[in-house]
């Protein structure tokens, strides 16, 4: 049982390139949630899903963009990348009652 | 709007001493629930607990314990007996009951020194 897998764990990009984060999750959880890290600080929610076909917008969605076409992927786009978006990105997942599952964490820099 | 603070940005503490993490949080919400969650060095997070609110009953897992106080606000956790493993950033978070989208503290830093 693999859990929540994000990949690539590090990227460099270029200011203006783009890139997909990856997750998947491998338990059949319903919510999937993508968060950022910034140094020093907690996680903040970017995007979150309660289902397949659904998503909405967490408190810092500008520059990035999702979709949710199964149960288990939850894909995370960068377009036209920024300094400010350098961070840690978290994916995680959750079934009712219990807590989140998180991924490893992809560590993006953007120069 | 829900707030988490945890004024304690870094601790330090020999090993075997105990130490407390603060929470403390703000919501308009009656339910709702509390979470701790640890970050090593390796950079994952590891869940906790969980705590919802209406239930201010204190819980005890091995060295760790959690205090939850609605009358302040507070969530505070507890490591007895410190041990050098102990050492990551702890989180402390807070949810809308229902759909559980987690808002954050800024972390506390914790060094256990052998």
């Amino acid at each position: 049982n693999a859990g929540v897998t994000q990949t690539p764990k590090f990227r460099i990009l270029k200011i203006g390139q783009s890139m997909t984060l990856q997750c998947t999750q491998d338990m059949n959880h319903n919510y999937m949630y993508w968060y950022r890290q910034d140094p020093g600080m907690g996680l903040k929610l970017i995007y979150y899903s309660v289902g397949a076909g659904i998503t909405d917008k967490g408190e810092v969605p500008n520059g990035y963009n999702v979709s949710r076409s199964t149960t288990e992927d939850f894909p995370l786009r960068l377009e036209l990348a920024a300094p400010s978006q350098t961070s840690v990105y978290f994916c995680a997942s959750r079934v009712e009652i219990y807590g989140y599952t998180f991924g490893s964490g992809t560590r993006l820099t953007v120069v | 709007a829900q707030k988490v603070t945890q004024a304690q940005t870094e601790i330090s503490v020999v090993e075997k001493e105990d130490v407390t993490l603060d929470c403390v949080y703000e919501t308009r919400d009656t339910t709702y629930y509390l979470f701790w969650y640890k970050q090593p060095p390796s950079g994952e997070l590891v869940f906790l607990i969980r705590r919802n609110s209406f239930d201010e009953q204190n819980e005890i897992s091995g060295r760790y314990s959690w205090n939850f106080q609605k009358s302040t606000s507070s969530f505070n956790f507890t490591i007895t007996a410190s041990q050098v493993v102990d050492s990551a950033v702890y989180f402390c978070a807070l949810s809308r009951f229902g759909n559980e989208k987690l808002t954050f503290g800024t972390g506390t830093r914790l060094t256990i020194i052998p």
